[in-house]
This record gives structure tokens, sequence and C-alpha cells, in this order.
């Protein structure tokens, strides 16, 4: 139990589907990401959430809309995503301040047809 | 700006034998270091960290000490299993950053 959950595990939308990622963490932190890991490719860091206000977005096309309506949950609304949207994307959480260690979850397996 | 260099994989070893992963970073200030691992079908778990120079990070065998004056945390391991297969990442953070800066990852396969 990482105690970061991610729902649904897979994803298979149509680039026309309005579709969303939940993130859920019980561990009390203040700080939430969300990352995108494609095949052959560094860790992408989208966004940043810190006391439930984003802090960082990462040059992410707007077609990627991330919410935080509180410090435990962590959205990413998706709509008219294209096949190279298509990876494993991870949310993470973290005390925030100056411990930086992350705790992640098991990822969300997108395929967009 | 801040950076983590990490070995290139894939890295293929033997049942038993010895492991070391290099990484190096560059950084302002002073950095703590961490190796994080991802076996397959799963998100990222943290294997070691180390906040300041000379610290020793271990875990499951696996050790990395943070060598400030070649700015390096190598990951070590004396004997390994085919349980550890999986995909290693080196990253930092700055203190006061909320951010990871990760490297590429080093694929690693134990063959029995």
């Amino acid at each position: 139990e990482t105690g970061v959950t991610q729902t649904p595990r897979h994803l298979v939308m149509g680039m026309t589907n309005k579709k969303s990622l939940k993130c859920e963490q019980h561990l009390g932190h203040n700080a939430m990401y969300w990352y995108k890991q494609s095949a052959k490719k560094p860790l992408e860091l989208m966004f940043v959430y810190n006391f439930k206000e984003q802090t960082e977005n990462n040059s992410v096309p707007s077609r990627f809309s991330p919410e935080c309506p509180n410090s435990s949950h962590l959205f990413l609304h998706l709509h008219t995503l294209q096949p190279e949207d298509s990876a494993l994307y991870l949310c993470a959480s973290a005390v925030g301040g100056i411990d930086n260690e992350q705790f992640f979850g098991p990822g969300t397996r997108l395929t967009v047809l | 700006g801040n950076s983590v260099t990490q070995m290139e994989g894939p890295v293929t070893l033997s049942e038993e034998a010895f492991l070391t992963i290099n990484c190096t970073y560059t950084a302002t200030g002073y950095p703590s270091l961490f190796w994080y691992v991802q076996y397959p079908g799963e998100g990222l778990q943290l294997l070691l960290k180390a906040t300041k120079a000379d610290d020793k990070g271990s875990n499951k065998g696996f050790e990395a000490t943070y060598r400030k004056e070649t700015t390096s945390f190598h990951l070590e391991k004396g004997s390994v299993q085919v349980s550890d297969s999986a995909v290693y990442f080196c990253a930092q953070s700055n203190f006061g950053n909320e951010k990871l800066t990760f490297g590429t990852g080093t694929r690693l396969t134990i063959i029995p």
C-alpha cells in the first residue's frame, strides 16, 4: 500500500472523448504532482499543486486540464487528445517544504486511438 | 540549471553479480539525492536517499554515497537477484524546491 491510489489503472479513449484521471493520497501530504512517462523518454513533470494551488505548469497543452479540489485529491481532465498522448500518467505526493521525497501511485496506462 | 545524468541502459547481469549504476548531477546549492525503482507495471518507489555530503543511503542491499567532490551518487549492490530487475531512476531536489529532477532511467535485467 503506497498511500497514493490512481483510477482507472487502464484507459482507452478516442480522440473526441472526454475522460478524467483521478489520484487520491492518504498520507496527509500538501503537494501533488502529475507526470507523463512515455516509452524511451525521460519522466516529464506536467503539473505541481501545493496546498491546492497550482505552482507549476510545464508547458502542457490545454487539452490536459488539472484540478485539485483539496489536498487529498488531484484530477487530470482529458479532452481531444492525440495518439502521441498515449503514455503512463503518474501521480505523486509529497509533504512539501523542505522534504521533497515523493510518493508515487501505480499510474494510469492511457491509450488514445 | 539542475540536471541528472545516469548511465544508459539496458544493463543485463547474471544473478549474484556486482551492480553499479552511475549517476552524476549538476546543481546550485546542496541538493538531496534519491534513487527510485520502478518494477514492471508499477509506479516509482523510493529505494534510498541522502540529504548531505558523505551520507550513505541504503535499502534492500543497495547503497549509494553522496559524493560532493565528484557530484555523484552511484548505486551499488554486491549480489543482485532476479527480483531486482526493474528500471532505476536517479533524482535530485534542492532545498526549498518542491520539484525533483530525474535522470532518464536505467533498465536492469538480471538473468538466472
